[in-house]
Order: C-alpha cells, then structure tokens, then sequence
C-alpha cells in the first residue's frame, strides 16, 4: 500500500483565496482524521470521519474551515476565506477501527 | 478533558546511550497510547501501539512501557544511534472517544 497519500505537499496563497487540502486515506481503513500542526499549539483534531460520516467536527476553529468525504478513498479539507493565521502545516491520517493511525506527509500551507 | 505533557521538550545525548522519553497523561481511563517519531519537515511515523490491557511492547530497540494508574508511559531507546535524532509525540486515546490528545513532544539529538 502506498500510504496516506495528500495533495498538494505545499500551498502558498494570499490572504482571502480558498485552499482545497486533500486525502486518500490507506485502503480499508475506515477512520479518517484531520490535524493541523504549528509551533505555537502543536498537533490539534480538528476533525475526524467514521465510515465517510463526519462524527467530531469540535476542533474545527472557525466556519471557514469545512471538510467532506465524498467516498471511502477521498476527503477534503477546504479553508474559505483563507487568512494568515491559517498558516500551518495539516496532515490526514487513516486507522482501522480507530486503532494504530498512520499519517500523511502532509500539506504546507503558507496564507500571504 | 486530558492533557498530555511530554518532559523534556529536549534532549542531547551521545550516541550509544540508553535513554528514556515520558509522556504524562491525566485521566487514566485511556483505550490505547501511541508514540511517533516525527522528523523534521516530514509527517509522523508510528513507533509503538500498546492498548490499556498491556504493561509493555517492544519493536527492535524501541520499548514502551504503560502505567495507567500513575497516568504514565515511557519509551525506552537502547544504544542510541544518529539516526534516532527526530521529535518523539505520543498521543493517548481516552476510553469512549475516538479522539487521540498529543503531547508536545520531546526533541532529541544524539551526537556522533
């Protein structure tokens, strides 16, 4: 298998402009979690699927931030408008029956 | 709600050392806890799974221990090489969530 798999690695954008992150989870997992990882709050949920159903969207910081899966082997994670603050690195990791994760490399995002 | 704390947030040693990283977590009632090494730039790599039945696992030279009822686990680095320098996180799922906490991480550096 080839991994979690994210697109793109990096992102520059200005502030205002919508980011489209994205997944493919390990085949037959059936968890998929979203983090965004900074320097300032280290590694944060910010929402994860059972099944391609969204259970947890707590972390999720503000309305801006909207994330879908459409099937088992594709999520997304979108940021409408994108601001500064924004700027973080996210990744996506996949488990089966919410047991051992395994991560993506996940996408540099820098918001100018 | 719980919280994970990692000491030291660094560590330097020579190489060949034994060493010790500790994760702290303060609700006991945790389902499993997981330790990855992430280096720098790159997305995390699992290390160790080890459920809240077990005392320990063991993958080469890597060794993690759980104590539940002190809210502690510790991972154990025999002789130290180079090419362990990486961010060690460990992430702890509480029982009745599928939301895994991590800490903040311990930076190690071994020196040739």
């Amino acid at each position: 298998d080839a991994g979690v798999i994210q697109s793109p690695r990096h992102e520059v954008t200005e502030m205002g402009q919508e980011v489209t992150l994205r997944c493919k989870p390990i085949s037959g997992h059936d968890y998929l979690f979203w983090y965004r990882q900074t320097m300032m709050r280290g590694l944060e949920l910010l929402i994860y699927f059972n099944n391609n159903v969204p259970i947890d969207d707590s972390g999720m910081p503000e309305d801006r931030f909207s994330a879908k899966m459409p099937n088992a082997s594709f999520s997304t994670l979108k940021i409408q408008p994108s601001e500064p603050r924004d700027s973080a690195v996210y990744f996506c990791a996949s488990s089966f029956d919410a047991g051992e994760q395994f991560f993506g490399p996940g996408t540099r995002l820098t918001v100018l | 709600k719980q919280e994970v704390t990692q000491i030291p947030a660094a560590l330097s040693v020579p190489e060949g050392e034994n060493l010790v990283l500790n994760c702290s977590f303060t609700d006991s009632a945790i389902y499993n806890l997981q330790w990855f090494r992430q280096d720098p730039g790159k997305g995390l790599t699992s290390l160790l799974l080890i459920q809240s039945s077990q005392r320990e696992q063991t993958s080469g030279r890597l060794n993690a221990s759980l104590d539940k009822s002190s809210g502690r686990s510790t991972l154990y680095i025999a002789a130290s090489q180079p090419g362990d320098s990486a961010t060690y996180l460990c992430a702890v799922r509480t029982s009745g969530t599928y939301k895994y906490i991590f800490g903040t991480g311990t930076r190690l550096k071994v020196l040739a």
